[in-house]
């Protein structure tokens, strides 16, 4: 079983729209939890840290539930610069940290 | 934004050179983290440094090598590169300071072994 797994989509949507996507990870005692976007050959970047309490940016929304372990990723309004891959990524025990497959958004005009 | 540069950008070359891909960040981060990346794929460890004269090797098998001798550079060398080396290398850098940091990324480098 993956350390992270993620539903690659492709996600279509229009502008406008709301999105989420969901990610799970296998070890219970993972610490901390991010989500990347990247964009088509460049390099991760660091979109949000997640919060235990859930935490927003913008038109951003993560949220964290240890209980089941996954964490969210809610865009609302979505923009067409908001077009990428957005990559769940787990720091595991050990200071291991595991990425996701991504997921594959296209916001469309 | 950090930084975190990489060097070179892209690099064409045929097989059996020596390469050094070179990896420098200037935040005084003490782990620094190299991960290969195919294209549409996810990115695998294949080397990591918790500090000076610190190496260990990732979960991706890799004919690469990597030395940490000043906090600021992480170099990674393929002593005889293939076309299997062909990837996408990107490096990383973070703090360990109060709570848990996330990794910053360089750019990039695009290896495409002939």
């Amino acid at each position: 079983r993956k350390e992270v797994e993620q539903d690659p989509g492709p996600f279509n949507v229009p502008e406008g729209a709301t999105v989420a996507f969901n990610c799970t990870y296998s070890n219970s005692a993972s610490q901390s939890f991010f989500w990347y976007r990247q964009d088509c050959r460049k390099e991760p970047k660091l979109l949000m840290s997640v919060y235990s309490s859930g935490n927003e940016d913008g038109r951003f929304t993560a949220q964290l539930n240890r209980a089941s372990q996954y964490i969210s990723l809610l865009i609302r309004d979505s923009k067409l610069s908001d077009s990428a891959t957005y990559l769940c990524v787990v720091l595991a025990p050990g200071n291991q940290f595991y990425f996701g497959t991504g997921t594959s958004l296209t916001v469309i005009p | 934004e950090a930084d975190i540069y990489q060097t070179p950008r892209y690099l064409v070359i045929g097989t059996g050179k020596k390469i050094t891909l070179e990896c420098s960040q200037t935040m005084g981060h003490d782990k620094m983290y190299w991960y290969q990346q195919d294209p549409g794929m996810e990115l695998h460890l294949i080397h990591y440094s918790y500090g000076v004269n610190s190496t260990e090797k990732g979960d991706l098998s890799s004919e690469s090598t990597v030395s940490r001798i000043r906090t600021e550079h992480f170099p990674l060398t393929l002593e005889s590169a293939r076309p299997s080396h062909t990837s996408q290398y990107l490096c990383a850098s973070r703090s360990t300071g109060t709570g848990y940091q996330p990794q910053h990324f360089g750019d990039g480098t695009r290896l495409s072994i002939l």
